[in-house]
């Protein structure tokens, strides 16, 4: 079966420090892999996409993330935080045989501290 | 192109009542799927339609269901609501193949 772990639900950076959060992934086929970002009271909306190629993926609000194969990981970086960005991250996985589905992480919750 | 719509934005039912929520896709896209968002439970995967046929399912109860026209517009309906029915309501639509799923901005559900 297919699974997505992000570890921890919380992460607080100081504004100006470096974004880590963290993704793995469990998958029998070859993956496409997201991340999204939930502002309070709004939908998901789309941060970045791995589908093939370049295994380092550059998406908005300068955020990026590194697909690593033999760690099956899928980690999303930003070099200065941003007030800004504090909000809900979700990673998420779809394989090319199971349709559409999508299976989302649990979800971390960034806090920007000034 | 204008994005993922969902109809009602908030909605207030009380216990035993239903609820039909909509959705219309993004334009060209086939696939829709909806989802289930709780503080609790977090992002809970219902099901998804392609091309009118339900394609996916969760691990709901059959109160929930749904179903989609050949506009690719989706509906989702949930009977005999419970307290716990209350939840934000996601929809997100996609052309498949990988693709990224496009989001709504959701509908929120009150059951008192």
């Amino acid at each position: 079966a297919q699974s997505v772990t992000q570890l921890g639900s919380h992460v607080s950076v100081s504004e100006g420090a470096l974004v880590l959060l963290r993704c793995n992934y469990s998958s029998s086929v070859p993956p496409y892999l997201f991340w999204y970002v939930q502002y309070p009271n709004q939908g998901l909306q789309l941060l970045l996409k791995y589908t093939t190629g370049a295994t380092l993926v550059k998406g908005i609000n300068g955020f990026e993330a590194e697909f690593k194969k033999s760690e099956t990981s899928f980690h999303l970086t930003k070099p200065s935080a941003h007030m800004s960005d504090a909000a809900e991250y979700f990673c998420a996985v779809t394989l090319s045989n199971t349709g559409n589905q999508f299976y989302f992480g649990t979800g971390t919750s960034l806090t920007v501290i000034p | 192109k204008a994005g993922v719509t969902q109809t009602p934005r908030y909605l207030i039912k009380t216990r035993g009542q239903q609820v039909t929520l909509s959705c219309s896709p993004i334009s060209g896209h086939r696939s829709v799927s909806w989802y289930q968002q709780t503080p609790g439970q977090g992002l809970q995967f219902l099901f998804e339609y392609f091309s009118e046929t339900q394609r996916n399912k969760g691990n709901f109860p059959g109160r929930f269901s749904g179903r989609q026209f050949s506009n690719s517009r989706s509906e989702m309906n949930v009977s005999t609501l419970e307290l716990g029915d209350s939840a934000l309501y996601l929809c997100a639509s996609s052309p498949g193949g990988g693709s990224p799923q496009y989001f709504g901005p959701g509908t929120r559900l009150l059951v008192l």
